[in-house]
């Protein structure tokens, strides 16, 4: 079975600042997606970045930028110029491609905070 | 913006009662899938729609938890009886058709069984 794991449950940052979430996930499959969403406190999760695996290039969004290193499995965020509305749960997250079923399978999460 | 509806949005019940959840996805997004989040952790996903069809209720406790998505539009997720272990958070999300892999998130219902 596919599994998530983010080894840190909190993090913070200074505002202005970089910081980096971890994530590994463990597949046998070669065709896959990988995502970063964030949920802010009482507010819905939002898809920050998403990767195809496929693809060697690391997907950039704007502040939001991945390390996406296939062979290890890992998947990290990194944001850059860290705002105050950068501060919710970040969950990293998998899932299958052309397989029957199509659902996320999630880390644990990460806390950050930004500290102004 | 089209987002993702669900209600209630808290729900306060005692066990053994029966509890309905409602989420009506964006329109035109033929995929519906209910994940529930218990407390500091991440969603888990109970059950998978394709239009009306479902595609995967694997980790649906199906002895009480039910779903239905009967003209493949908007889905109700139903417990019945609740137990104290169901207090979570229950988050609808759709996506366009399979194969697109982006799903969209509601606000979710936090469910509290005393």
């Amino acid at each position: 079975a596919q599994t998530v794991t983010q080894s840190q449950p909190e993090m913070s940052v200074q505002e202005a600042e970089t910081v980096t979430l971890s994530c590994t996930y463990d597949t046998s499959e070669s065709d896959y997606y990988l995502f970063w969403y964030k949920q802010p406190p009482s507010r819905q999760m939002i898809l920050v970045i998403r990767q195809e695996a496929y693809k060697q290039q690391n997907a950039t969004e704007n502040r939001f930028s991945v390390n996406f290193q296939k062979a290890a499995k890992s998947f990290s965020l990194k944001i850059s110029d860290s705002q105050l509305g950068d501060a919710a749960m970040y969950f990293c997250a998998y899932v299958k491609a052309q397989g029957g079923s199509e659902k996320l399978v999630f880390g644990k999460g990460t806390k950050l905070t930004v500290n102004p | 913006e089209a987002e993702v509806a669900q209600s209630p949005r808290y729900k306060i019940t005692e066990k053994s009662q029966a509890v309905a959840f409602w989420c009506d996805p964006i329109s035109g997004h033929a995929t519906l899938y209910w994940y529930r989040q218990i407390l500091g952790q991440g969603p888990e996903l109970l059950v998978q729609f394709q239009d009306e069809s479902v595609v995967d209720d694997s980790q649906l406790p199906k002895d009480r938890f039910s779903a239905e998505r009967l003209k493949g539009v908007d889905s109700t997720l139903k417990i019945q009886p609740a137990e104290l272990g169901d207090s979570a958070m229950y988050l609808c999300a759709s996506s366009l058709s399979t194969h697109t892999y982006e799903q969209f998130f509601g606000p979710g219902t936090r469910l509290t069984v005393l």
